[in-house]
């Protein structure tokens, strides 16, 4: 059975830092690309990141380019999200993801709060 | 970047009764649009992938349609566990985006 289980997440401040992680298990984890979603308070899903089963390849949305840095360590079956320079509008629940099918997302983690105030 | 639009933003049926989702996109994503559910509480679930296929162990009441701009999820008889959150998303160029949601409510 596929699992992903997200930790890290907490109370931090406005231009402050936290690094998400997500163990995985049940599948061949190097042979899939992965992908962070965040969900805000009460609103919809946005896409965050993704990094290629290699790790070779990031891509990132434009609301979190140059403060947010995905990687993923294939020997630990653990994947990453550094995030620098937070902001109030950074506050969400963050979701683990496995890709699937170059671009789906077929499971999920049941998410870690990222909340960002003073 | 594509947006995805999708209407309406709520939907009132009954159970039962056909749903009829839809998700318009800003310019063409040939059939590499999704389909999830979310529940309150709970992480999303891959229902639909590349407009029409469904996903493992999804029931055959969920159907999808649609390439291009404008497509379609269809619940073809509600059942009570039915009533969620429904989003689509694109997966063009390793910019993925999200439509906003539809909210499928118990009338």
């Amino acid at each position: 059975e596929v699992q992903l289980l997200e930790s890290g997440g907490g109370l931090v401040q406005p231009g402050g830092s936290l690094r998400l992680s997500c163990a995985a298990s049940g599948f061949t984890f190097s042979s899939y690309a992965m992908n962070w979603v965040r969900q805000a308070p009460g609103k919809g899903l946005e896409w965050v990141s993704v990094v290629t089963a290699s790790g070779g390849n990031t891509y990132y949305a434009d609301s979190v380019k140059g403060r947010f840095t995905i990687s993923r360590d294939n020997s630990k079956n653990t994947l990453y999200l550094q995030m620098n320079s937070l902001r109030a509008e950074d506050t969400a629940v963050y979701y683990c993801a496995k890709g699937w099918a170059l671009g789906y997302f077929d499971c999920w983690g049941q998410g870690t709060l990222v909340t960002v105030s003073s | 970047d594509i947006v995805l639009t999708q209407s309406p933003a709520t939907l009132s049926l009954s159970p039962g009764e056909r749903a009829t989702l839809s998700c318009r996109a800003s310019q063409s994503v040939s059939s590499y649009l999704a389909w999830y559910q979310q529940k309150p509480g709970q992480a999303p679930r891959l229902l639909i992938y590349d407009a029409s296929n469904r996903a493992t162990g999804i029931p055959a009441r969920f159907s999808g349609s649609g390439s291009g701009t404008d497509f379609t999820l269809t619940i073809s008889s509600l059942e009570p566990e039915d009533f969620a959150v429904y989003y689509c998303q694109q997966r063009s160029n390793w910019q993925y985006t999200f439509g906003q949601g539809t909210k499928l409510e118990i009338k």
